[in-house]
């Protein structure tokens, strides 16, 4: 079964500042999605970002960017100049393309706060 | 365009009752996700529907737990004999099946409470 760790619980940022956020996964698959999803307050899961693990080429999203390191298993979240708006919580999940439901497996998420 | 939205947005409850949570995806959206969010907790996966039928059902925690969608849009998630450990925020999703990779679009949440 897939896993999704993410070892930091709280985060803080000051605005205009850049945060990385991390998440590692284990799987023995070789074709699968990564996401970054945000939610804030509301509940709303938001995607921020997605990365195609056949991709070498690391997505980026305006001010958000990831580090992916298949080898490694590991898929880290940037956050460049960073807005009072980015703070909320922030899910890694993990989707893979064998068995067909294409489910997600999120990770435990990381509390950000963006201070003034 | 409308979103995924859930019904009720918060439901308060005693231990043993029956509650339903409706899910509305987007129109046209064929797959159909529900999850469970437990406090301090990513959200859990529990079942996915492709159109009308449950095509995995593996993360029901047990069989208190049973969802429908006999339409193949609107889903119901149904609880029997509530316990407090039910208490979550369970979300909605719901995707396109043509073509290639589809996001799915997460409703807001029911909060259910169990006292």
């Amino acid at each position: 079964a897939q896993t999704v760790t993410q070892s930091q619980p709280e985060m803080s940022v000051q605005e205009a500042e850049t945060v990385t956020l991390s998440c590692t996964y284990d799987t023995s698959e070789n074709n699968y999605y990564l996401f970054w999803y945000k939610q804030p307050p509301s509940r709303q899961m938001i995607l921020v970002i997605r990365q195609e693990a056949y991709k070498q080429q690391n997505a980026t999203e305006n001010r958000f960017s990831v580090n992916f390191q298949k080898a490694a298993k590991s898929f880290s979240l940037k956050i460049s100049d960073s807005q009072l708006g980015d703070t909320a919580m922030y899910f890694c999940a993990f989707m893979g393309t064998q068995g067909g439901s294409e489910k997600l497996v999120f990770g435990k998420g990381t509390k950000l706060t963006v201070n003034p | 365009g409308a979103g995924v939205s859930q019904t009720p947005s918060n439901k308060v409850t005693e231990k043993g009752k029956y509650v339903e949570l409706r899910c509305d995806p987007i129109s046209g959206h064929t797959a159909l996700y529900w999850y469970r969010q437990s406090l301090g907790q990513g959200p859990e996966f529990l079942i996915y529907f492709q159109g009308t039928g449950a095509a995995d059902d593996s993360g029901l925690p047990n069989d208190r737990f049973f969802a429908v969608r006999p339409e193949g849009s609107v889903s119901t998630l149904k609880i029997q004999r509530t316990e407090r450990g039910d208490s979550a925020v369970y979300l909605c999703a719901s995707r396109e099946t043509s073509g290639s990779f589809h996001e799915q679009f997460f409703g807001p949440g029911t909060r259910l409470t169990v006292l």
